[in-house]
Formats: structure tokens, sequence, C-alpha cells
């Protein structure tokens, strides 16, 4: 099994409707993050918690909204989808209780989603 | 804020040259890190290098290796011996150490292309 676990893989809505994306990880990292990839702009953050009970914005979380469920499970909502949504979602991890923030993150295979 | 660079949207290689990606960034810390991740068609994200600013040793991992020049802040990436299978898009990014931000800032991303 992966150790970042995203689902769905891929998915198409509709304007308007509400879609909740999933993310998983088996690897006990304390931090987790929501990316956004479009071509041409590379990745950028959404949201990011510390931990249960810390959530951050990133830089682009208009539109947007997170859970963390508990330290495993990290979701990302969009209230109203529209169709500038339309990207590849990447959820990652990194472990800092232990020092290691160089070793950068664990990123998850990504949701292409396709809002129309 | 950090910012990263690449300068180059796309490269192109023949099948067994080297080829140098380039990444630059703006920074005001003293101690961080920098990746170098590749995302094939499957779109996962692999780390393929990294680099802490404390060493100046360049890393090196079999056939990638960086150039990191601190006091001119770049970082970039060489690939020796190139194969098909490092045809990709490829990422440079930022972290700074545990007690900053912590979060990872993306350049926009180079296309590499290898001929055969």
């Amino acid at each position: 099994d992966a150790d970042v676990t995203q689902t769905p893989r891929n998915r198409i809505t509709k304007t308007g409707k509400r879609i909740m994306l999933e993310c998983s990880q088996t690897k006990g990292h304390d931090r987790m993050y929501w990316y956004r990839q479009d071509p041409g702009l590379g990745l950028r953050l959404i949201y990011y918690s510390f931990d249960v009970k810390d959530i951050n914005k990133g830089e682009i979380s208009d539109g947007y909204s997170v859970s963390r469920q508990a330290q495993a499970k990290f979701s990302l909502s969009l209230e109203s989808a529209i169709p500038n949504q339309t990207a590849l979602y990447f959820c990652a991890t990194s472990d800092t209780r232990t020092g290691r923030t160089n070793y950068g993150y664990t990123f998850g295979s990504g949701t292409r989603l396709t809002v129309v | 804020a950090q910012t990263v660079t690449q300068s180059q949207p796309e490269m192109s290689v023949q099948e067994a040259e080297t080829v140098t990606l380039s990444c630059t960034y703006d920074t005001s810390e003293s101690d961080y890190y920098l990746f170098w991740y590749k995302q094939p068609p499957s779109r996962q994200m692999i780390l393929v290098i990294r680099q802490e600013a404390y060493k100046q040793q360049n890393a090196t991992e079999n056939r990638f290796s960086v150039n990191f020049q601190k006091a001119a802040k770049s970082f970039s990436l060489k690939i020796s011996d190139s194969q098909l299978g490092d045809a990709a898009m490829y990422f440079c990014a930022y972290r700074s150490p545990q007690g900053g931000s912590e979060k990872l800032v993306f350049g926009k991303g180079t296309k590499l292309t290898v001929n055969p």
C-alpha cells in the first residue's frame, strides 16, 4: 500500500457541486499539505496542517476548505466547484518531530479534478 | 517570502548525453534545504536529490548531481548519461528549516524530453 493515498484518482464534477478530495497516510507524519498543480504554474500551496488542531491557509486558499479528521487524514473540499478549479491536486506529508525537515515531503499520487 | 525560478520551461537532450536544468531562488535565510523533484507522465512526485545549504559539497545521486552556488542562490541539476526514463517534468523546490515556515516552495517546472 502507498504511504500517502489520495482518493479519488480522477473526478469529473459539475459547476456548483460540492466535492471532497481525501488523503490518508500511514507514515505517522505530523504535517500534511494540499497543493494544486496547473500547467506552467508549478505546485501552489492551498492549505497545510501542523497537527489535528492547527490548520493554516496557503497562498491560494480561496474557494477551498480542509478538515484534519485525525493525524492520518486530511481532506480538501470545494464547496461550490468552478471550472478554474480544474487542476491536479496533491496531498503531501512531512515529519518535523525528529528534525527531518531536510527530507522533503512524501506525496500522494494526485487527484485530477475536472470541473465542467 | 521565498521564491523559486526555473527559467527553462522546456529542455531536450539526446540519449546518453548530459543536460543541466537551471534553478535560482530568492531568500534572506542562511539555512535552508533545496530539492529537485521529478514528475513522470504517471504524475507521481519523486524526490531526485536534496541539498542542505550549510553543506558546501554538492549532492550527488548516481547520474544526478547538483551545482549549488549559495552566494549566487543557484541550484542547478545535472543529469549525466541521459536515459529515456528521465523524460519528465522537473521541479526545483525550497524549504525553510525547522522553526521557520517549513513549507515547500516550488518553481514552475522544466519539461525534459529525451530523444533516442
